[in-house]
């Protein structure tokens, strides 16, 4: 399959185990914040979103916590599945534009 | 089932040639953007469309331009194509005023030579 980085940092997990993915943004003015997950010859595709007013949001599997204080944000899945290995990226809104500002993105492997 | 489709997986062109990178949607949406994806880079967005025929520039539009004639279409111009083109090229779509929640292609990796 297609590679979308070559050295991107990289998170080792085993199967059944809890994934913690964190992304750190660089506008304390953003108001939006996304996750997307890119399996390998796949584009991008949409997990979860949370607002700036928001410290907390889950949805399947997934929670999305952020932290504003220190511009932080992490993306943990629970009970890692084989189906989870993907780079994931995080994302900002800094001006509710459409334009987002993604990260560079992390790869999660997830160990049999 | 939401579907972006773009025209090629890959796409091996030359130094100066004119490249067109088409897309479609079939989900009605009336955002459409187009992103190019390096190492380390993340995505950058090279234009937005809103709505037929209006576009905006995004981060880096510098030697593309953009088309949209019909609705679910979005096409990437790269007017006279550079080595430093070469990358992934994704479109993605949609609804509108949700930016947050975009639908993606499966890409087009552009080699210039």
């Amino acid at each position: 399959g297609e590679s979308v980085g070559l050295h991107l940092p990289t998170l080792s997990v085993q199967e059944g185990d809890n994934s913690i993915i964190n992304c750190a943004y660089s506008n304390s003015a953003s108001d939006y914040f996304i996750w997307y997950k890119q399996e390998s010859g796949k584009g991008p595709q949409f997990i979860i979103d949370i607002r700036s007013n928001m410290d907390k949001r889950q949805g399947q599997r997934v929670t999305v916590l952020l932290n504003k204080t220190v511009k932080h944000l992490s993306l943990q899945i629970a009970a890692t599945q084989p189906g989870d290995s993907a780079v994931y990226f995080c994302a900002e809104n800094p001006d509710s534009s459409y334009k987002l500002i993604f990260g560079s993105g992390t790869r999660l492997l997830v160990r049999p | 089932d939401v579907k972006v489709t773009q025209s090629s997986r890959y796409l091996v062109k030359r130094t100066g040639e004119k490249v067109f990178l088409e897309c479609v949607q079939d989900m009605d949406h009336e955002n459409m953007f187009w992103y190019r994806q390096d190492p380390g880079l993340g995505l950058r967005l090279i234009y937005f469309s809103y709505d037929v025929k209006m576009k905006e520039k995004g981060d880096i539009p510098e030697g593309y331009s953009v088309s949209r004639e019909k609705k679910e279409r979005f096409s990437l111009i790269l007017e006279s194509a550079s080595t430093n083109q070469t990358s992934m090229y994704l479109c993605a779509s949609s609804a509108r005023g949700q930016f947050y929640e975009q639908y993606f292609g499966p890409g087009t990796r552009l080699t210039v030579t």
